[in-house]
């Protein structure tokens, strides 16, 4: 079955401090993926995408993805991090089947940031 | 842009109580989705709509209606609510396929009593 899995339920860092969030995925061929964030009683809102080509792709508020076939993983990276990068991140992926495509979701990862 | 309007933001409701909640998209997006979120269990598809007038079950259907009368709504009914039940419904719309960008509204809490 396809799946999206974050391995981390919360991570803490240290403000100013860089971080990888971790994400793996179990599908047959190479699905779109995508890391959404949740800042608190909000919506999730898209930081980036990946479909194909540079394996390295670049989202907004310095952050980047860097997606490994044979790996399968989809980490997200951030060089130096700042208070306001608290939120709740989600790793998706989705098989383009032609009609009947959905978005699957990892469980999320809660970014704690330290003074 | 657009926004996606959920209403209400809190839902409290009695064991058993059929519920509704609303949610708009002025995006003219053609497919919209019901997600439940969860504490630690992320996101769950309820229901999906790739048009005005279809519905599309997703893996957490059972327990819900849906209806998509208009391009621009999506209604998701609680047949019947569950005691103690506490959840985040998140709608969200992209334009054809999951591939795209969803964008998402801030959601309705649902407690029952």
């Amino acid at each position: 079955a396809q799946s999206v899995t974050q391995p981390d339920a919360r991570v803490t860092v240290s403000e100013g401090a860089s971080l990888q969030l971790r994400c793996k995925y179990s599908y047959s061929g190479t699905p779109y993926l995508f890391w959404y964030v949740q800042y608190q009683r909000q919506g999730l809102q898209l930081l980036l995408k990946y479909y194909s080509g540079d394996p390295v792709v670049q989202g907004v508020n310095g952050f980047e993805a860097e997606f490994s076939k044979s790996d399968s993983s989809f980490h997200l990276r951030k060089a130096s991090v700042h208070w306001s990068d608290s939120a709740v991140y989600f790793c998706a992926a989705s098989m383009n089947t032609g009609g009947a495509d959905r978005l699957t979701f990892g469980k999320g990862t809660q970014l704690i940031i330290q003074p | 842009g657009g926004i996606i309007t959920q209403t209400p933001k809190f839902l409290i409701g009695q064991e058993g109580q059929k519920l509704t909640l609303k949610c708009q998209q002025n995006f003219n997006h053609d497919t919209m989705y019901w997600y439940r979120q969860d504490s630690g269990k992320g996101l769950r598809l309820i229901y999906y709509s790739i048009t005005e007038n279809d519905l599309q079950k997703g893996d957490l259907s059972e327990g819900y209606d849906a209806s998509r009368e208009k391009k621009s709504s999506f209604s998701l009914t609680v047949t019947s609510a569950q005691k103690n039940e506490m959840a985040v419904f998140l709608c969200a719309s992209s334009i054809a396929g999951s591939q795209n960008t969803l964008y998402f509204g801030a959601g309705t809490r649902l407690s029952v009593l």
